[in-house]
């Protein structure tokens, strides 16, 4: 069935740093891809979303760009801050999930004054 | 600006003992949905519901019941609890369940089954 993988953490970078946290995603048909973060304590939130091929999602200074070539959604930031800690997960909905949120395992990133 | 309420925060049980995990919108969202995360699994799907009256079972649905009387109230039924259920367990909405459509989280209910 259609899933995501996210690439495993922890990751840690100092202030400033550019991030790469890497998502590929396996489906039949078409999905809708997201980026989910989760701050210490809290549920998720939606950071971004792409609904199909070559949309890219932007908020916060993170972009993700919907790749069918690559079956990729990769999350990238040019310059991290310490309040950027925190875990993120991929996720997909699609018919093919009757429009049920699938999530990767998460990738805790830990930014480093 | 409430959002999606979970009761409790925390809870710990013995095996074999049942609880209900609260959870409440008032967006007046049709969908509902139940999540465990468990570390290195991600977050799986256990029951979700598209409106009052109608409950569906998701990936991880054994040993868990729900029902929807109600649009604003999910709740979550362990009848039996087991050290398997041991978790995080959020309820989340959205408007309808379309796909495209965003998650609203609660804060989580952090359960251990002794």
């Amino acid at each position: 069935g259609d899933s995501v993988t996210q690439m495993e953490g922890p990751v840690t970078l100092s202030e400033e740093a550019f991030l790469t946290i890497n998502c590929t995603y396996t489906a039949t048909g078409y999905p809708s891809l997201f980026w989910y973060v989760q701050y210490p304590g809290e549920g998720l939130q939606l950071l971004l979303k792409a609904t199909k091929a070559d949309d890219k999602g932007s908020n916060k200074g993170f972009e993700a760009t919907y790749r069918k070539e690559t079956t990729s959604f990769h999350l990238e930031k040019g310059s991290v801050q310490v309040s950027d800690s925190a875990v993120y997960f991929c996720a997909l909905s699609s018919s093919n999930t009757g429009n049920q949120f699938y999530f990767g395992t998460g990738t805790s990133l830990t930014v480093i004054p | 600006n409430a959002g999606v309420t979970q009761t409790p925060k925390f809870q710990v049980l013995k095996t074999g003992q049942s609880m209900t995990l609260q959870c409440a919108q008032d967006m007046n969202h049709e969908y509902m949905s139940w999540y465990r995360q468990d570390p290195g699994m991600g977050l799986r799907l256990i029951h979700y519901s598209v409106g009052a009256g109608i409950t569906d079972q998701g990936e991880v649905p054994n040993g868990y019941n729900v029902s929807r009387s109600t649009t604003e109230d999910f709740p979550l039924r362990l009848l039996s609890a087991a050290p398997s259920q041991t978790s995080v367990y959020f309820c989340a909405s959205s408007y309808s369940g379309s796909r495209n459509e965003k998650l609203f989280f609660g804060s989580g209910t952090q359960l251990s089954v002794l």
